[in-house]
């Protein structure tokens, strides 16, 4: 059974950093490229990053470009997303979701249940 | 970046109903269309996927249909557990993925 666990969320001030983990099991790992989406409160849908199989394609959402980095532990069936320069705006729950082939091709497949991220002073 | 719309943004229906949403892209992205339901509190679950490919394990009664830059989600006869959330999203700009604003779907 495919699962996705993210952890890593909290409560962190404007400006300061987070790093989110999600622990994938169940499925070959380093066989896919693997994302983050993230939903705002009461919001919809936001692609936020993607990266390949071998890390070596790597996307982000404009909104989040020059702050976010996006990385994966193949050995440790792992990726992570460090958000730096937090805003607001980026207070939201982050899903890490499964792609279905080992490039960025955007479709996702499975998905955690995420992780709350809440930027506020 | 390619902008996705859907319509209506809420709809109240009955179980049995037909019940159609749309989907617009703001360009062409041919059939890289993909559908997901999200149900309050949980993560979302794809349903099609190409437009008009059933996912592994949906019901039948969902389908989809579309090319180019309007699409459709259709689910033939509506059960109590449809009743949800549906986003559509593109992958057809990578690595640049859009997903449509979404549309409740609730009980009549």
């Amino acid at each position: 059974e495919v699962q996705l666990v993210e952890s890593g969320g909290g409560l962190v001030q404007p400006g300061r950093s987070l790093r989110l983990s999600c622990a994938a099991s169940g499925f070959t790992f380093d066989d896919y490229a693997m994302h983050w989406v993230r939903q705002a409160p009461g919001k919809g849908l936001e692609w936020v990053s993607g990266i390949s199989w071998n890390s070596g394609s790597i996307g982000y959402a404009d909104s989040v470009k020059g702050r976010f980095t996006i990385s994966r532990d193949n050995a440790k069936n792992s990726l992570y997303l460090q958000m730096n320069s937090l805003r607001a705006e980026d207070t939201a729950l982050y899903y890490c979701a499964k792609d279905t082939v080992a490039t960025i091709w955007g479709l996702f497949d499975y998905w955690g249940q995420g992780t709350l991220v809440t930027v506020s002073s | 970046d390619i902008q996705m719309t859907q319509s209506p943004s809420s709809l109240s229906a009955s179980v049995g109903d037909r019940v159609t949403i749309t989907c617009r892209a703001s360009q062409s992205i041919s059939s890289y269309l993909n559908w997901y339901q999200q149900k309050p509190g949980k993560a979302p679950k794809l349903l099609i996927y190409a437009a008009s490919s059933l996912q592994s394990g949906v019901p039948s009664r969902f389908s989809g249909s579309g090319s180019g830059t309007d699409f459709t989600l259709t689910i033939s006869s509506l059960q109590p557990e449809d009743f949800a959330t549906y986003y559509c999203q593109q992958s057809y700009s990578t690595p640049s993925f859009t997903f449509g604003p979404g549309t409740k779907v609730d009980i009549k």
